[in-house]
């Protein structure tokens, strides 16, 4: 059982470059999220979503878009990547809203 | 809307100390509460919960109680050790239409000397 898994673990991209973190969950999963830590800080909801084709803007949306058409996969996409993107990425799961979110182990992205 | 208040780290403590990382809430109604660890270079992981008001959550010797008069769930363990060095978050769930993710707080990074 592999829980949540996120590829890749680092990238580095240029200003203005494109790129998708992929995220997988194989628990059946209806609740998938997308948060962003910077360093030193909490972390912050980019989007979440609450079953396959229904997806919702979090905290700090502004240059990221998702999309799920299955329940396994949650990809975030940054268009034109900027500096203020440089974070660590993590996406979650959670059976219900109220329950715990399983985490999987970040993409850390640096935009230079 | 909802709110969780961590206290501000980091703390740095000697291995077999006491340790209490303070955490208190605001939220509607009496949600469940959550910890979480996230360890050097990983992902978070679920520490410990609470489903309701008094009850006890443990787990690797971490203990938290659910303290509904004074709305906090203060994470205690009674000795420490070098491999928890690690950055405790404290989080509550959704309270109203359950659409949105866990709020958490800023985080309490614990360092442990050995």
């Amino acid at each position: 059982n592999a829980g949540v898994t996120q590829t890749p673990k680092f990238r580095i991209l240029k200003i203005g470059q494109s790129m998708t973190l992929q995220c997988t969950q194989d628990m059946n999963h209806n609740y998938m999220y997308w948060y962003r830590q910077d360093p030193g800080m909490g972390l912050k909801l980019i989007y979440y979503s609450v079953g396959a084709g229904i997806t919702d803007k979090g905290e700090v949306p502004n240059g990221y878009n998702v999309s799920r058409s299955t329940t396994e996969d949650f990809p975030l996409r940054l268009e034109l990547a900027a500096p203020s993107q440089t974070s660590v990425y993590f996406c979650a799961s959670s059976s219900r809203p109220g329950n715990e979110q399983f985490f999987g182990p970040g993409t850390r992205l640096t935009v230079l | 809307g909802d709110s969780v208040t961590q206290m501000e780290g980091p703390v740095t403590l000697s291995e077999e100390a006491f340790l209490t990382i303070n955490c208190t809430y605001t939220a509607t109604g009496y949600p469940s509460l959550f910890w979480y660890v996230q360890y050097p270079g990983e992902g978070l992981q679920l520490l410990l919960k609470a489903t309701k008001a008094d009850d006890k959550g443990s787990n690797k010797g971490f203990e938290a109680t659910y303290r509904k008069e004074t709305t906090s769930f203060h994470l205690e363990k009674g000795s420490v050790q070098v491999s928890d060095s690690a950055v405790y978050f404290c989080a509550l769930p959704p309270m109203d239409t359950g659409r949105r993710a866990l709020t958490f707080g800023s985080g309490t990074r614990l360092q442990v000397q050995p």
